[in-house]
């Protein structure tokens, strides 16, 4: 099967810029997730989607960060404006469901510097 | 702030030998999962155990689940070089549908 598309695999923006993440999930998993990796750290949770609805988005600098997921499927994350402490890189998963089998399936990410 | 803490922090071993590595966690679980990092790369699922599991095996890889004290390990056994890579645990805690992932361990297998 195909695995968790995620587009630009590079991105390098100015701080106060805009920027746009994409990802395309496995077909069939319901459930998608936005991570934030910061180098040297592990992920972490930014927004989690069931279908086209948001289950958790506790961790979501909403003042900057919004994400959606139209008709159940692709979802974008964007920054807006952005900030030097934003680069990292930004990893989307996508699950059957939640967390009680079989793991995520995760994207390559997309690495994220701002300057 | 992160579910789950590894130990070592970086690990750096001969191929062949084995490696082992730590994770602690917080608070009541319903699984605890294992995942490989490459470098530049997504994560890779490698293993799951739930909470009334206490030993699961996936070919070299063998995972231990301890509840009482909050803590896991995972056992890479006749490593090779490309085992080298960041490993992290994760944990679906109990009540949450999302996981919680660790800080990491660094895993570099010397040909």
């Amino acid at each position: 099967e195909a695995g968790v598309a995620q587009s630009p695999r590079y991105k390098i923006i100015e701080k106060r810029q805009s920027v746009a993440f994409w990802c395309n999930p496995i077909s069939g998993h319901a459930t998608l997730y936005w991570y934030q990796q910061i180098l040297g750290q592990g992920p972490k949770l930014l927004i989690q989607f069931q279908n086209n609805g948001v289950v958790d988005d506790s961790q979501l600098p909403k003042d900057r960060f919004s994400a959606e997921r139209l008709k159940g499927v692709d979802s974008t994350l964007k920054i807006q404006p952005a900030k030097l402490e934003d680069s990292a890189v930004y990893l989307c998963a996508s699950s059957l469901v939640g967390t009680g089998t079989g793991g995520y399936t995760f994207g390559s990410g997309t690495r994220l510097t701002v300057v | 702030s992160q579910q789950g803490e590894e130990d070592p922090q970086a690990l750096s071993i001969q191929e062949g030998e084995n490696a082992t590595m730590n994770c602690s966690y917080k608070t009541s679980i319903n699984n605890l999962q294992w995942y490989r990092q490459n470098s530049g790369r997504g994560l890779v699922h490698l293993i799951l155990i739930r909470s009334n599991e206490r030993e699961k095996h996936s070919g070299r890889l063998r995972v231990t689940l301890d509840t009482s004290k909050k803590s896991s390990s995972l056992l890479i056994t006749a490593s090779r070089a490309a085992d080298t890579a960041s490993y992290f645990c994760a944990t679906a805690k109990t009540g949450a549908n999302n996981l919680f992932f660790g800080t990491g361990t660094r895993l570099t297998v010397i040909p």
